[in-house]
C-alpha cells in the first residue's frame, strides 16, 4: 500500500528555520516525484514546486522559489521542506503528494496527511 | 501561468440530485491534462479524475469528468450524502501545475 507519512504540527517564531518531511513507503521511492502543496487557513490548494527524489532535481512554482528548499534521502524514502526564516503568511498546513507525470508537468496520485506550521510571536 | 476558474463558488442541491462543477481555464491545456479532487474537513485531498475523463482506482462511477480545450465538468449523477465536500480542478498541461479556487458542494 503506498503511503506517505508526514511530520508533525509545527510551532514557530518569526524569524525561526523549520523543516518538514514526508516519508514514502509501499512503492520505488526515487522513482517517483514528490510535489509539495500549500492550503492557507480556509483556503484553496497552492502547488509549491517538487521534487525527484533520485537525482534531487527539483522544480518551483514561481510563487515559492526562492521562498522555500526542498530536499530528499532517497536512502531513507523522505523528501523534505525547509525554510530558513519563517514569516507569519507562511502559517498553512502543507502537503506532500506523489507525483504522476504526464509530459513536463504531473497530478497527484496519492497525498501525505498534511503537517501544519503555525508561525506566531 | 495557467489560470484555472471553477464555478459556481458554492453549490446547493439535495441528495439524489445531479451536480455539474465547472473549471474554465485562461488558455487551452494541452492533452486534456485536467485532474479533479475532492477535500474533506481536516483531510488531504482525494484523486478522483485524471486526464479529464479517467476516473481514478476506487472512484464510484457517479464521478464523471468531460471537456476538453479551455472548458471542463466534473459531473456527480446522484448526489450521496458523503459528496457534499469541497471540490478542485488542477491542470498538469503547462507547468507550473495550477488549481482552481475549489467549489464548495453543500446540502440544500
Amino acid at each position: 500500500e503506498v503511503q506517505l507519512v508526514q511530520s508533525g504540527a509545527e510551532v514557530k517564531k518569526p524569524g525561526e528555520s523549520l523543516e518538514i518531511s514526508c516519508q514514502g513507503s509501499g512503492y520505488s521511492f526515487s522513482t517517483y516525484r514528490i510535489a509539495w502543496v500549500r492550503q492557507m487557513p480556509g483556503k484553496g490548494l497552492e502547488w509549491m514546486g517538487l521534487i525527484y527524489p533520485g537525482n534531487s532535481a527539483t522544480r518551483y512554482s514561481p510563487s515559492f522559489q526562492g521562498q522555500v528548499t526542498m530536499s530528499a534521502d532517497k536512502s531513507i524514502s523522505t523528501a523534505y521542506l525547509q525554510w530558513s526564516s519563517l514569516k507569519a503568511s507562511d502559517t498553512a498546513m502543507y502537503y506532500c503528494a506523489r507525483c504522476i507525470p504526464v509530459g513536463r508537468a504531473c497530478y497527484f496520485d496519492y497525498w501525505g496527511q498534511g503537517s501544519l506550521v503555525t508561525v506566531s510571536s | 501561468e495557467i489560470v484555472l476558474t471553477q464555478s459556481p463558488g458554492t453549490l446547493s442541491l439535495s441528495p439524489g440530485e445531479r451536480a455539474t462543477l465547472s473549471c474554465r481555464a485562461s488558455q487551452s491545456v494541452s492533452s486534456n491534462s485536467l485532474a479533479w479532487y475532492q477535500q474533506k474537513p481536516g483531510q488531504a485531498p482525494r484523486l478522483l479524475i485524471f486526464g479529464a475523463s479517467s476516473r481514478a482506482t476506487g472512484i464510484p462511477d457517479r464521478f464523471s469528468g468531460s471537456g476538453s480545450g479551455t472548458d471542463f465538468t466534473l459531473t456527480i449523477s446522484r448526489l450521496e450524502a458523503e459528496d457534499f465536500e469541497v471540490y478542485y480542478c488542477q491542470q498538469y498541461g503547462d507547468p507550473p501545475e495550477t488549481f482552481g479556487q475549489g467549489t464548495k458542494l453543500e446540502i440544500k
